[in-house]
Formats: structure tokens, sequence, C-alpha cells
């Protein structure tokens, strides 16, 4: 069973609408959480990284959330763009170092 | 900074024939460097790890002896997909790291586009 749970699948949204994804995990001993962003063909790119201490950290228009106790995280995007469109994939990391990476969520922007 | 490329970005071979994808970290030593393979609308599964002038360490499942990798220098992994067959097409990434051990942020290559005729 995947250690990272990433909802929804995929979703459609309409230009400049806001959108949240959510991230349940397992990973114990758990390190740090982060979003990622990939573009079709390319490479993931980071958006954020989450330590245990830390409940919220932003970057432009993106809001990521983590609730370690109940071991969840969700990423905020606003005002959303069409370059916005993309798979976008939580990764946490345990103690070792080791990555589990999340199914991720295609997002679609519409004009 | 911290910038991995992967050469090339696409390749098309016929079955059979054997293909090799580089892997470099542009503006840092990498002493370790991680192979991801991802199918489409799947996310990236690890192939294998490798620390610089040691033998990869494969995932379950992964055959060592199909996937050949290098890891000769702290710029530098290449991964040979040897005698491949077209289940063997899929999204190549690599990634690379600072540090050998524990934690360090793992910065991830463009991916490389394989296609087995």
């Amino acid at each position: 069973k995947n250690q990272v749970e990433q909802s929804p699948q995929s979703l459609i949204i309409l230009e400049g609408k806001n959108c949240t994804l959510q991230c349940n995990y397992t990973v114990s001993p758990f390190s740090n959480l982060r979003w990622y962003k990939q573009d079709t063909g390319r490479g993931p790119v980071s958006l954020t990284i989450m330590t245990f201490s830390e409940n919220t950290k932003s970057n432009g228009r993106y809001t990521a959330t983590l609730d370690a106790d109940t071991k969840q995280s969700s990423l905020h995007i606003t005002a959303s763009q069409l370059s916005d469109s993309a798979s976008y994939i939580c990764v946490v990391t345990d103690s070792w170092g080791k990555l589990q990476f999340g199914a991720g969520t295609q997002v679609v922007v519409t004009p | 900074g911290a910038v991995v490329s992967q050469h090339p970005s696409r390749v098309i071979c016929k079955s059979g024939t054997s293909v090799k994808i580089e892997c470099r970290s542009l503006d840092f030593q990498a002493t370790t460097m991680f192979w991801y393979r991802q199918f489409p609308k799947q996310s990236l599964m690890l192939m294998a790890t490798s620390n610089e002038g040691s033998k990869a360490t494969y995932e379950q499942g992964v055959e060592k002896d199909k996937f050949l990798i290098n890891h000769a220098s702290l710029t530098l992994s290449t991964l040979t997909v040897t005698s491949a067959h077209p289940e063997d097409s899929s999204f190549y990434i690599c990634s690379a790291r600072r540090t050998s051990g524990g934690g360090g942020e793992q910065f991830f290559g463009p991916g490389t586009r394989l296609t087995v005729l």
C-alpha cells in the first residue's frame, strides 16, 4: 500500500479560480514533506518543503500546509493560471532520506 | 544553483539495442544519484541509488543486468538500458543529492523519454 495518498486524482478548474490538493501519508519516521510541480514531459520541480514543526509555507501563489499530528498536507493554488496546468506530487522523506512519492494530482486549468 | 541535466531528452531505438542515458549535476557535486522511471499518469518509481565510486543499489524487482548504472564521477551518472524491449519504453528521470546519507534535497533532471520499437 502506498504510504502517500493524494486526492483528487485529477481536477479541472477555470483560470483565476482557487483549488486545494490533498495529501495523506503514513510515512514514519517523518523528516519532511515537499510538494513538486511536474509539467508534462519534464522532471519534478520543488515548490515547498516543510519539516515537522512547520504548519504552512508559501511560494508565490502556492501555499502548503502540514498537520503532522494527522499526517495530512494540502497545497492551495490561488488565482490559477494556465501555466499551473501540471501534475502536483506530494513527496514525503523519512528519517533515512528515502523518498515516498504520491501518485500526483493532475491539474488542468482552462480559459 | 542545483541544476541537473539529462541527455538525451528523447530517444527512439530498435528492440534489442542498448541505450545510454546521462545525468549530470551542472553546478554541484553529487555524492548520490538516483534513477527513477515513470509510466503515464503514474508517479516516479525508484529504480536504483548510486554513490560515486561504488556499485549501485537496486530496488527490488529491478534487473541490475538490464539497467546498468555507472557513477564514475561526482557530476556524472549513466543508465544503460541493455537489450531494450518495448516494455522498457518509459520516462526515465534522474536526481542528484549533495550528501551521501540521510536528508538533503534531491534535485531532479528533466527526464528522458525512451521509446523502444
